[in-house]
């Protein structure tokens, strides 16, 4: 089936050890959005790409970096993360930015000891 | 700007009871509009989108949405719900979806 897959699941990391999160999609979706959801909030856009093109949301910190070297991939680079960063992070795509179906992956949940 | 409110942070209902669960956004134009579930621990899944037409949509699951655009309004609605029904509810409006902070849905039996 088509869909979209976060690795890993649960991401463990040292205060201040870059870390990067993975996703994957089948969909061949134009668009690849990155969201931070911390406990009992509402996610939160960090950043996006429509096909090569970089769009990073005005309250983002500089510490959150992203790539994207195919279409099928998009990884989260977290540079020096602290414990604020502690998270689940979702991964989603979408055929465009106009509309369409959002597709979510099931998400890593990062800790930072 | 863009943005959603859900009035409701946690709402318990019996299993068989309807159940609606509020959303009202801020959108300049006409928005589009989702309701997404997530269940502890995982992603989200959409449960239904509005863009335009028919104000009331059917969803996954049993789910459905009316749209008033006079009340700036986009409730979700459900006649019976199951225990498996159990999970968090978010809106979301607009193109690169703005959510509402969720509702935290309880089902006694």
């Amino acid at each position: 089936d088509a869909m979209v897959i976060q690795n890993p699941r649960y991401q463990v990391t040292q205060f201040g050890k870059p870390v990067t999160l993975s996703c994957s999609q089948t969909l061949n979706h134009n668009v690849m959005y990155w969201y931070q959801q911390k406990s009992s909030q509402a996610p939160k856009l960090l950043f996006h790409y429509y096909d090569k093109d970089f769009n990073n949301e005005a309250d983002t910190p500089d510490n959150f970096q992203s790539r994207r070297p195919n279409t099928s991939f998009c990884f989260l680079d977290i540079r020096s993360p602290g414990l604020g960063d502690a998270a689940m992070y979702l991964c989603a795509t979408s055929r465009d930015r106009v509309g369409g179906g959002y597709t979510f992956g099931s998400g890593t949940r990062l800790t930072v000891v | 700007a863009q943005s959603v409110t859900q009035p409701d942070i946690h709402i318990t209902v019996s299993e068989g009871a309807s159940l609606e669960l509020r959303c009202n956004y801020s959108y300049g134009a006409t928005p589009y509009l989702f309701w997404y579930v997530q269940s502890p621990g995982q992603g989200l899944q959409l449960l239904l989108k509005y863009f335009s037409g028919d104000t009331l949509v059917q969803g996954i699951k049993g789910f459905e949405a009316e749209f008033k655009r006079s009340q700036s309004s986009f409730n979700l609605r459900k006649p019976s719900v199951h225990w498996s029904d159990a999970a968090e509810y978010f809106c979301a409006v607009g193109n690169q979806f703005y959510f509402g902070t969720g509702t935290s849905l309880t089902v006694i039996p």
